[in-house]
């Protein structure tokens, strides 16, 4: 069974950093794009970036290009997306997501697989 | 950038209902269109990929159409258990998902 299993919520005070994680099991971690996906209290999906964890060949959406960093470790088949400087407009839930697919190819990312969640709050 | 919109935003119906949600992209984007359901508290579902094709385990109940410009999802008879947000999402350019419609019961 596949599964994307996330790290638990957060509660950061502004100006602090964070490394939201996203282990992948059951399938081949390596051969999918794994990407992040945030959801603004009460609002709609927004796609953050991807990343192809074989060669981290990473692409982001332009709205947050230079925003965040999307990285993983493939030897424990773990994404991570990071955030810095946090704000109390940063508190939102991320999600984790797997590209329908397998193959180094990018683009076409729609999300078969989403993980559970990770509910950030940012407040002083 | 391409901008996604759907309408309605909410609606409201009846359990065996016809229910039918539009989604118009900002341009040409062939039937790299998917369609998502959440669940209040709960992450995503894929429902519907490359405009019309059923994610595996999806009831047949929900069907997709369209091209270019303008989808519909169609849920054929409602069901208590498809109270849920659904967004589509076009993949021609990147990901871009529209605002979601709202289905009562």
């Amino acid at each position: 069974e596949v599964q994307l299993v996330q790290s638990g919520a957060e509660v950061k005070k502004p100006g602090e950093s964070l490394k939201l994680s996203c282990q992948g099991s059951g399938y081949r971690f390596t051969n999918y794009w794994i990407g992040w996906v945030r959801q603004m209290p009460g609002k709609g999906l927004e796609w953050m970036g991807i990343i192809y964890p074989d060669d981290s060949d990473t692409r982001y959406s332009p709205s947050f290009q230079g925003q965040v960093t999307i990285s993983a470790d493939k030897s424990i088949s773990t994404a991570y997306l990071q955030l810095t400087n946090l704000q109390a407009s940063d508190s939102a839930m991320f999600y984790c997501v797997r590209r329908s697919g397998s193959g180094s190819a990018g683009g076409r990312y729609f999300f078969d697989h989403w993980g559970q969640g990770t509910l950030l709050t940012v407040s002083s | 950038d391409i901008h996604m919109t759907q309408s309605p935003s909410t609606l409201s119906a009846s359990v065996g209902d016809r229910v039918t949600i539009t989604c118009r992209a900002s341009q040409r984007i062939g039937t790299w269109l998917a369609w998502y359901q959440q669940k209040p508290g709960k992450a995503p579902n894929l429902l519907i990929y490359e405009a019309s094709g059923l994610q595996s385990g999806v009831p047949s109940r929900f069907s997709g159409s369209g091209s270019g410009t303008e989808f519909t999802l169609t849920i054929s008879s409602l069901q208590p258990d498809d109270r849920a947000t659904y967004y589509c999402q076009q993949y021609n350019s990147y990901s871009t998902f529209g605002p979601g419609t709202k289905v009562e019961i």
